[in-house]
Order: C-alpha cells, then structure tokens, then sequence
C-alpha cells in the first residue's frame, strides 16, 4: 500500500498570500495518478488537480500542481476566502487507492 | 448535469447491517466505475473499494473484505454498498464517487450518507 504524507498538517495564512502545500509518497506514484482534492466543512470533496498537474473542469488558474516520483505539490498563488478549506492528495494507480491525511488551510 | 444522490442518514446498532445506495444521473451509469469513500468524524478520507456497472464486478480494500458488498441495479442506474457487523469504528459519513477507469481521478462525488453506529 502506498503511503501519502502531507504536510504542514496546518497552514495559517492571509488572504492574497501564496499557499504551498507537499504530499509526499512513500513509493514512487505515476503522476499520471496523483489528484488534489479540496474539501469545505459539512460538503463532499472537489477534485481540483488530476494527472499532478491539470486542473479540473472549472477550477481557478490560481491553483496548479506539480511534483513526480515521491514528491508532489498543490500550490495556491493567491488566496481566497472561499479557498479556505482541508486539502487531501490521492493516488489512484491501483488498488488501494490511498489518500494523504490532508492539510488543514485556515485563515491567519 | 452529472449528478450522484446518497440515501439519507442511518442510525444502526452495533452487529447491525447498513445499506447505502447511489442514484447517478446525467450520464451513461454503465461506462464509469464507481466508487466508496468514508469519513470518521473529524478524520481524513478512508477508500473502501469499487464497482464496475457494466459488468457488477466489484473489489474491495483488504480492511473491509468480507463485511463490505458492493452491487448496482442497472435498471434504475444505482449503486449500493452494505456494510456488515457495525461497531462504534464504523460511525462515518460514507461517500460514493465516480472515475471514468478503475485508474482515474475521482471527479463526481455524492453528497455523503451519515452512519451512526450506537447503543
């Protein structure tokens, strides 16, 4: 099974400022197989990032993706409000399909 | 517009079964798999397995075998997942959510269905 570990497990930052989240593998993932999910409270996740690096149907420039191997990142150039919200990587290469702990982005 | 609509909440006793059903709509239910994904409380996201529409083949994550089952009804484009022998572990809120293979990204999620297991 392949591990996902993400970190910080907080980020504290302002609108407008630049958010770097990390994920990081504990075996080599295809980046054809690693997703970015954001996830506001009472609601189900959102894919935002697919493939390590394409942006899904709808969602903002702001944010894009990047990484290979074991280590990949979500990086948001300036935030929202609205992007406020706990972050979850996945790899989907296989069974399990395995999600990182996920990384809380709360307003400072 | 894709849609994938989860059962209402469920409020089971420990040892007891729970069924959860999926309606997808908007688009061919048979060409994209779909999945089960729960959420302990104030926890991350836990995969449980996944089904094939076409086919109602189905396969499971190693923690879940034999307690989980996963079926579809074509005829009204619907997924289930029962969950058996439920423990206070199994409070959760469950999540169906579809992928175009059996590797690809997770792109339509349902709204969830809350379980509370509890005496």
């Amino acid at each position: 099974e392949i591990v996902l570990t993400q970190s910080p497990g907080t980020l504290s930052l302002s609108p407008g400022e630049r958010a770097t989240l990390s994920c990081r593998a504990s075996q080599s993932v295809s980046s054809t197989y690693l997703a970015w999910y954001q996830q506001n409270p009472g609601q189900a996740p959102r894919l935002l990032i697919y493939g390590a690096s394409s942006r899904a149907t709808g969602i903002p420039d702001r944010f894009s993706g990047s990484g290979s191997g074991t280590d990949f990142t979500l990086t948001i150039s300036r935030l929202e409000p609205e992007d406020f919200a706990v972050y979850y990587c996945q790899q989907y290469g296989g069974s399990p399909y395995t999600f990182g702990q996920g990384t809380n982005l709360e307003i400072k | 517009q894709v849609q994938l609509v989860q059962s209402g909440a469920e409020v089971k006793k420990p040892g007891a079964s729970v069924k959860v059903s999926c309606k997808a709509s908007g688009y061919t239910f048979t060409i994209y798999y779909m999945h089960w994904v729960r959420q302990a409380p104030g926890q991350g996201l836990e995969w449980m397995g996944i089904i094939n529409p076409s086919g109602g083949t189905a396969s499971y994550a190693q923690k879940f075998q034999g307690r989980v089952t996963m079926t579809r009804d074509t005829s009204t484009s619907t997924v289930y997942m029962d969950l058996s022998s439920l423990t206070s572990e199994d409070t959760a809120v469950y999540y169906c959510a579809r992928s175009w293979t059996s590797s690809s990204n997770f792109d339509y999620w349902g709204q969830g269905t809350l379980v509370t297991v509890s005496s």
